[in-house]
């Protein structure tokens, strides 16, 4: 299996559950992001991780805790989210977070909060 | 504060019609500007790098440009398969790892 692969592509839960997306990629790359994409607005980064270790956090409430076990592995742990969490969360590598390398996404998980 | 700003929102072209998308930016110190294709229920998907102003880069029917303030990808003869959203990106330099993407531009290219 090659790229970027998010799972699950869609998830549907309430504002009290607890639940995790995964991503996983077959790159080989040392730098891997999460974003948020909501409708009519630009892609807004979310987290960095190079090398396993966290090197950005933009500004993102604590209800949502990312983890990178190896660099081939991300997680997002969701809990007690907000109606207004609901948006596609997209995945990424680069082969650095240098910024000169482009990224490479995965298909993204649907996120819908009741 | 760095911005993208992307133009047209949204494209109708009819199938060889070509056609510019705009990408305008302001950014301390560009690092390098990024091109994606994003089609319904997928991630985006690369397309080009470009460094620096003057640099050209092509694939098929797509060729991307770079000035000091903006870039373009031209369409050629587009085609119904050329349909997605294109997204624009630009990251700064100083040691920041937070790209800056546009809104996109929704292109439909009818048969």
């Amino acid at each position: 299996e090659t790229g970027v692969t998010q799972t699950p592509r869609h998830l549907v839960m309430g504002m009290t559950n607890k639940k995790s997306l995964k991503c996983e990629q077959h790159l080989g790359h040392n730098a891997m992001y999460w974003y948020k994409q909501s409708a009519k607005k630009p892609l807004e980064l979310m987290f960095v991780y190079s090398l396993e270790e966290r090197v950005e956090n933009n500004s993102v409430p604590s209800r949502f805790s990312p983890e990178c076990p190896n660099s081939s592995h991300l997680f997002l742990h969701l809990h007690t989210l907000q109606p207004e969490d609901s948006a596609l969360y997209l995945c990424a590598s680069s082969q650095d977070s240098d910024g000169n390398q482009p990224q490479h996404f995965g298909d993204g998980t649907r996120l819908s909060i009741l | 504060e760095d911005q993208v700003t992307q133009s047209p929102e949204a494209l109708r072209l009819q199938e060889g019609e070509s056609s510019s998308l705009n990408c305008s930016y302001t950014v301390s110190g560009l690092r390098g500007l990024f091109w994606y294709r994003q089609d319904p229920g997928k991630g985006p998907e690369f397309l080009f790098t470009l460094y620096s102003a003057g640099e050209e880069k092509e694939k098929e029917r797509l060729k991307a440009t770079l000035t000091k303030k903006e870039s373009f990808l031209h369409i050629t003869a587009p085609k119904p398969e050329d349909s997605a959203t294109y997204l624009c990106a630009v990251q700064a330099g100083g040691g920041s790892y937070i790209p800056t993407f546009g809104r996109g531009t929704s292109l439909i290219v009818h048969p």
